[in-house]
């Protein structure tokens, strides 16, 4: 099984909300991966778990909080997002056994988020 | 910036092979190319891999060049399930993977 689920599905939040997102696995993948899809753009990294440690930043503004309270669960927490963040949020598992290296990740099928 | 140019669209008549061009022309002796797919509004689906020889799949086969700058992606019987945006990848450190803008692969009957 190689899959990857997110909740929820879609998500319509106002600048002041706080929401989370969140992904589950359960091939006992050690490593987990936010990304945002911005609307006919690629996906770009945002963070990146490792042994439920955070790995990478990739500068991501600090109204985008990840948690990682276990190793098949990756939060996306949401505060005083503005609507440009709108987009399509992926999150991304792979074995975690390479450490730096090239590892095949699955990805969830995305959260979609509107901020008005 | 990703390390990978692929053409920005190819059509490809259904029941036919697509083959999709990517150059990597930067990669190095230990760097893998892999292939991601993302259909409209899903998420990225892993395709295939490979490091220097070529690799076949039950979903499709990578070409890779003898000096290892450039590879094709061949899906052998294209369905118009197959059309969808076509990435060719070179992770980085931390197993990174930076999306170019891809291959939008259109299949039609």
């Amino acid at each position: 099984d190689t899959e990857v689920t997110q909740t929820p599905k879609h998500l319509v939040m106002g600048m002041t909300n706080k929401k989370s997102l969140k992904c589950e696995q359960h091939m006992g993948h050690r490593a987990m991966y936010w990304y945002k899809q911005k609307a006919k753009k690629p996906p770009e990294l945002m963070f990146v778990y490792s042994y439920e440690k955070l790995s990478i930043n990739e500068s991501v503004p600090s109204r985008f909080s990840p948690e990682c309270p276990n190793s098949s669960l990756l939060n996306l927490h949401l505060h005083a997002l503005q609507p440009e963040d709108s987009a399509l949020y992926l999150c991304a598992s792979s074995q975690g056994l390479a450490g730096g290296y090239q590892e095949t990740q699955y990805f969830g099928p995305g959260t979609r988020l509107l901020v008005l | 910036d990703a390390k990978t140019t692929q053409p920005p669209s190819m059509d490809c008549a259904e029941g036919r092979a697509a083959n999709l061009p990517c150059n990597h022309s930067t990669i190095s002796g230990n760097e893998y190319v892999y292939w991601y797919r993302q259909i409209h509004s899903q998420g990225p689906q892993y395709i295939i891999h490979g490091l220097k020889n070529n690799e076949t799949n039950e979903m499709a086969s990578l070409i890779i060049t003898e000096d290892r700058k450039s590879s094709t992606l061949i899906l052998p019987h294209a369905t118009l399930r197959d059309t969808a945006v076509y990435y060719c990848i070179v992770p980085e450190y931390g197993n990174k993977l930076v999306f170019g803008a891809g291959t939008i692969l259109r299949v039609k009957s």
